[in-house]
Parts: C-alpha cells; structure tokens; sequence
C-alpha cells in the first residue's frame, strides 16, 4: 500500500544532542511537510517542500533544519533540542500546494528530550 | 488572522449515541475543511474533505456539514462504538494568497470517548 514512513516512532536523546526524524512516502507526491504537535495542542506547521524548493514558516526556530535529498525522502534535523522540542514529529505528503491539496499523514515520531 | 476553535475539548458518550462533534472557524475564505482522526500517540488519519462549495460530505456513519457563511462545519458520528474513541481534528485551507499558499490551519481537537 502506498504510504507515509516515519523512523523511528519513538526517539530519546539528551538535552543539547542533535536528533535527525526521517519521513519516507511511497505515494510519489511532490509536497513534503513536517508539523510539530505538542500535548492537546493543533498541529504546527515548521516547513515544507514543493519537490526541492524549500519553504520555512516565519515563527520556525533555526535550531530546525530539513534536507530532502530525492522525492521519497525527507529529514527533519533538530540541532540542539531543548526541553521544549519534546513533541509528536508528524510528516505529511500532498500531490500539489493547492487548492485541493488533501493531506496525507504519517504516524509520527514522538520525540523525548532529558 | 484564520482561527480554528473545536468546543468542546473532551467529550464522553455511552456506546450507540450519536456523536456531534463542531468546528468553527474566524475567516470564510477557504478551499476546503478536512477532518482528521488521531489515536493516542499516533499520526492524523483523514475522514472527510469538504470543498468549500459543499455543504456536506459522507462516508460510512460519518458525516460532515460545511456552513462557510457561518464559520462552521459538523462531523456527526452515528451509533457511536467503543472503537470510535480518539481525538477528531478539523483543518480549514485557507485561499492561497503570496504567503498562505493554502496551507492548512487546525484545530486543537475534541477528545472522544465512547464507553461501552
């Protein structure tokens, strides 16, 4: 079945360590993003990319980086986490921006930071 | 400013009631509204779309009503089951304008449970 891939689930690293979140996606669609969602909050949007043009959202931090290095593929790179970048990663894939850009979703990665 | 409110925040229903669940929603210019599923510590699993030029959408038991005038759209769920106990998401897409480009907004959900 044609789908979206986050490794790993569950990710522990140490305050200050850099983490790298891997989204795969079957679905061969030209958008990928990565949302941040915190406890009982809504999903944030970090950044995306429309095939390897790559789109940073305003209230990003730069401690948040993402490569893509081909279609299926695409990283989400925290440099230095904090305590407040403990969160469920979610990676999700669209055919096009839009307007009808129906959103596909991954799993999550949930992201616990000591 | 797009704002997405979801009232209300947790909800507890005994098995075979319908389930109402209310999105609303500050600007009317959007494409579409999307409801999602999230089980705990899992990722969103798409419902229902409803593009903006539609006032309801069906799958299943579930059914979803679009009032873009309004700001408002409902997911009902008929004879609610234990398995339908998550958390239900809505996401509105705004029109595309040099910096929105679309992109979707949520909601910080309703947390449902249906007991047996």
């Amino acid at each position: 079945d044609a789908m979206v891939i986050q490794n790993p689930r569950y990710q522990v690293t140490q305050f200050g360590k850099p983490v790298t979140l891997s989204c795969s996606q079957t679905l061969n669609h030209n958008v990928m993003y990565w949302y941040q969602q915190k406890s009982s909050q809504a999903p944030k949007l970090l950044f995306h990319y429309y095939d390897k043009d790559f789109n940073n959202e305003a209230d990003t931090p730069d401690n948040f980086q993402s490569r893509r290095p081909n279609t299926s593929f695409c990283f989400l790179d925290i440099r230095s986490p904090g305590l407040g970048d403990a969160a469920m990663y979610l990676c999700a894939t669209s055919i096009r921006l839009y307007p009808y850009n129906e959103q596909f979703f991954g799993p999550g990665t949930r992201l616990t930071v000591l | 400013k797009q704002e997405v409110t979801q009232i209300p925040a947790a909800l507890s229903v005994p098995e075979g009631e319908n389930l109402v669940l209310n999105c609303s929603f500050t600007d009317s210019a959007i494409y579409n509204l999307q409801w999602f599923r999230q089980d705990p510590g899992k990722g969103l699993t798409s419902l229902l779309l409803i593009q903006s030029s539609q006032r309801e959408q069906t799958s299943g038991r579930l059914n979803a009503s679009l009032d873009k005038s309004s700001g408002r759209s409902t997911l009902y769920i008929a004879a609610s089951q234990p398995g339908d106990s998550a958390t239900y998401l809505c996401a509105v897409r705004r029109v595309g304008t040099t910096d929105s480009w679309g992109k979707l907004q949520f909601g910080a959900g309703t947390q449902v449970v249906v007991t047996p």
